[in-house]
């Protein structure tokens, strides 16, 4: 089954400690991205990756880093959360076209993180 | 940054009705307007998308309509039905994406 993964899909942790987010696609999508989803704010992408050692900042990518060692990867990272990290985070991905992404981008389930 | 605004944060159709969800953009170089659906729960799910040089899509019960001189988007579901009470978000895209806030449609039965 065609699917985008994330784990894990519920995380209470404390201010300072460092934590990832895992998300693996099955698709071999080039493309591939995390957001942000809080309440007023719709989704605001974080970062996204064109390819593999391919990244680039989106809208809000200020407290988090990813790295893209592997096609299928694309794990999202807190190295210090702060509570103004808490939300809802999705990760997605979609074939990658000449010149940009493709437009039908695959979610996954989400991940609820709450930093106290 | 880029700004994405639907129109009314919440809309109520009777079963049957057609529905429209609107949303005002305002980059004029984005190349792609993608409409997509999220249930409760749930990732978003994609809809339809349309490319900046075209004014209408359909699709199975859905069209998109795109407006670029008062950069609106529209997207209007026929013969709306239960199950397709969920939030509605527009988004715009080169290589980045820009969503709107969404949109909660409920389906009155």
């Amino acid at each position: 089954e065609a699917q985008v993964t994330q784990n894990p899909r519920y995380l209470i942790t404390v201010t300072g400690k460092k934590l990832t987010v895992t998300c693996s696609q099955n698709m071999n999508h080039e493309y591939m991205s995390w957001y942000r989803q809080d309440p007023g704010l719709g989704l605001r992408q974080i970062y996204y990756s064109m390819n593999v050692e391919v990244t680039d900042k989106g809208d809000v990518p200020e407290g988090y880093k990813v790295s893209r060692k592997e096609k299928r990867n694309f794990p999202l990272i807190l190295e210090s959360p702060s509570p103004n990290q808490t939300s809802l985070y999705f990760c997605a991905s979609s074939l990658a076209l000449a010149g940009g992404p493709a437009y039908e981008q695959y979610f996954g389930p989400g991940t609820r993180l709450t930093v106290t | 940054g880029e700004s994405v605004g639907l129109h009314l944060p919440t809309l109520s159709v009777q079963e049957g009705d057609n529905s429209i969800i609107n949303c005002a953009y305002s980059n004029s170089a984005s190349d792609y307007f993608i409409w997509y659906k999220q249930e409760s729960g749930k990732g978003p799910q994609f809809i339809i998308d349309i490319r900046s040089n075209m004014d209408k899509r359909q699709g199975q019960r859905v069209t998109v309509l795109l407006n670029k001189t008062v950069k609106h988007l529209s997207l209007q579901i026929a013969a709306t039905q239960p199950g397709d009470s969920a939030v509605y978000f527009c988004a715009e895209t080169g290589n980045q994406f820009y969503f709107g806030t969404g949109t909660s449609l409920t389906v009155i039965p």
